[in-house]
């Protein structure tokens, strides 16, 4: 079974610059997650997609942030500008569909590396 | 508000020995408790996790325990092997809220 791929591994940009990212989560798996790992720090939520739909967005700053779920299987983040303190790994993880309330464990990919300079 | 605390930000073990991390929390409403192990330039791989109606749950050399009075719970590895050097994160949930809150990790070193 495949895993969760993302794309770049890695992502080098100037701040104020533009940059995205992509994720095909495991095949049959409705939930989706992005997630912001600052270096030191565990992972923090960004936004939580059940199918196509935002089931949490609480920790996205959304003037800067902004994700999609098209048809429900790939998403995008997209960060516009970034700023210094956006250098993270951005993690995606899946889950199977049984409803949000349920205690099943999450799937990552291996993130993408941002460093903004 | 660090609702999840992993105080130990690295660990040193000797192979074959007992490796134990420990994680505390501060959330009362919390009733599932999970492990996720990392290795380097990969995401968060799930290890064990725990119910709050147990305090004890047994997987291999693996095994986690919760203390709901003290808000506290360890990871025990036993033995250790070199395979265990990883960082291991700590994360927890309450009823029907979905959202993982994670601890900061710790980093195992097991050594030869």
């Amino acid at each position: 079974e495949a895993g969760v791929a993302q794309s770049p591994r890695y992502k080098i940009i100037e701040k104020r610059q533009s940059v995205a990212f992509w994720c095909n989560p495991i095949s049959g798996h409705a939930t989706l997650y992005w997630y912001q790992q600052i270096l030191g720090q565990g992972p923090k939520l960004l936004i939580q997609f059940q199918n196509n739909g935002v089931v949490d967005d609480s920790q996205l700053p959304k003037d800067r942030f902004s994700a999609e779920r098209l048809k429900g299987v790939d998403s995008t983040l997209k960060i516009q500008p970034a700023k210094l303190e956006d250098s993270a790994v951005y993690l995606c993880a899946s889950s199977p569909l049984r409803g949000i309330s349920t205690n099943e464990k999450l799937f990552f990919g291996s993130g993408t590396q941002l460093s903004v300079l | 508000d660090q609702q999840v605390k992993q105080n130990s930000p690295s660990l040193s073990v000797q192979e074959g020995r007992i490796s134990i991390l420990n994680c505390d929390y501060t959330n009362s409403m919390f009733d599932y408790f999970l492990w996720y192990k990392k290795y380097p330039a990969e995401g968060p791989t799930f290890l064990i996790s725990i119910s709050s109606i147990k305090d004890k749950n047994e997987d291999g050399r693996f095994t986690v325990f919760l203390n709901k009075s003290a808000k506290h719970l360890s990871l025990h590895i036993v033995p250790s092997q070199p395979g265990d050097s990883a960082v291991y994160f700590c994360a927890a949930k309450s009823g029907s809220n979905y959202q993982l809150i994670w601890g900061a990790g710790t980093k195992l070193i097991i050594k030869p």
